[in-house]
């Protein structure tokens, strides 16, 4: 069955600094993946979105994931985070319907 | 376009009672689908429908949840008897037919059964 696995359940990172939130999948066929973003209280929003092509895919807000297959990843980068960056982010992927990782929540220290 | 919207964003309710959450997808989205969610976790996905037809349903959804789309456009999700186990966040999201299914979601509905 397909899932996806996000292992960090909590990142804090400084305001300024560069992030980096994993996201492994198991699929059988090449994935489309995603990635959303959620804020207290609040719905999904999408960040960004892995269809085909290009590996390296950008997204709104200055994030970006890259798609490696080697390793089953879908990990998501920002060179500079913000304290507006600090949410719940969520990576998943199709099974009929889209399947959520559990989520890692992103702190941002000033 | 108004996005997808969600009725009511706070639901407060006693154990036993009946609960309705009514969401409107985007006018052009045929797919609409029900998610759970509670503190800290993933959406966990309850229900899909296309147009009025309903396509997929979770094991999560006991028989005391019961979902409808009679028009193939708003969607109702009724937790009948509720316990304090359903208390999360409801979600509802909508998506086109075809392609890879980016979902649209709504701001969510709220549940605490006390």
């Amino acid at each position: 069955a397909q899932s996806v696995t996000q292992p960090d359940i909590h990142i804090t990172v400084s305001e300024g600094a560069s992030l980096e939130l994993r996201c492994n999948y198991s699929y059988g066929a090449t994935p489309y993946l995603f990635w959303y973003v959620q804020s207290p209280g609040q719905g999904l929003q999408l960040l960004l979105k892995y269809f085909s092509g290009d590996t390296l895919v950008q997204g709104i807000k200055g994030f970006e994931a890259e798609f490696k297959r080697s390793q089953s990843s879908f990990n998501l980068r920002k060179p500079s985070v913000h304290w507006s960056d600090a949410a719940e982010y969520f990576c998943a992927a199709p099974g009929g319907k889209l399947i959520f990782g559990q989520g890692t929540e992103l702190s941002v220290k000033p | 376009d108004t996005g997808v919207s969600q009725d009511p964003r706070h639901k407060i309710t006693k154990r036993g009672q009946n609960v309705t959450f009514r969401c409107d997808p985007i006018s052009e989205h045929n797919r609409l689908y029900w998610y759970r969610q509670t503190l800290g976790q993933g959406p966990e996905f309850l229900t899909y429908f296309q147009n009025e037809a309903q396509l997929e349903k979770s094991r999560l959804l006991s028989d005391r949840f019961s979902a409808e789309r009679p028009k193939g456009s708003f969607s109702t999700l009724e937790i009948q008897r509720t316990e304090q186990g359903d208390s999360a966040m409801y979600l509802c999201a909508s998506s086109v037919t075809q392609g890879p299914g980016e979902l649209f979601f709504g701001e969510g509905s709220r549940l605490t059964v006390l």
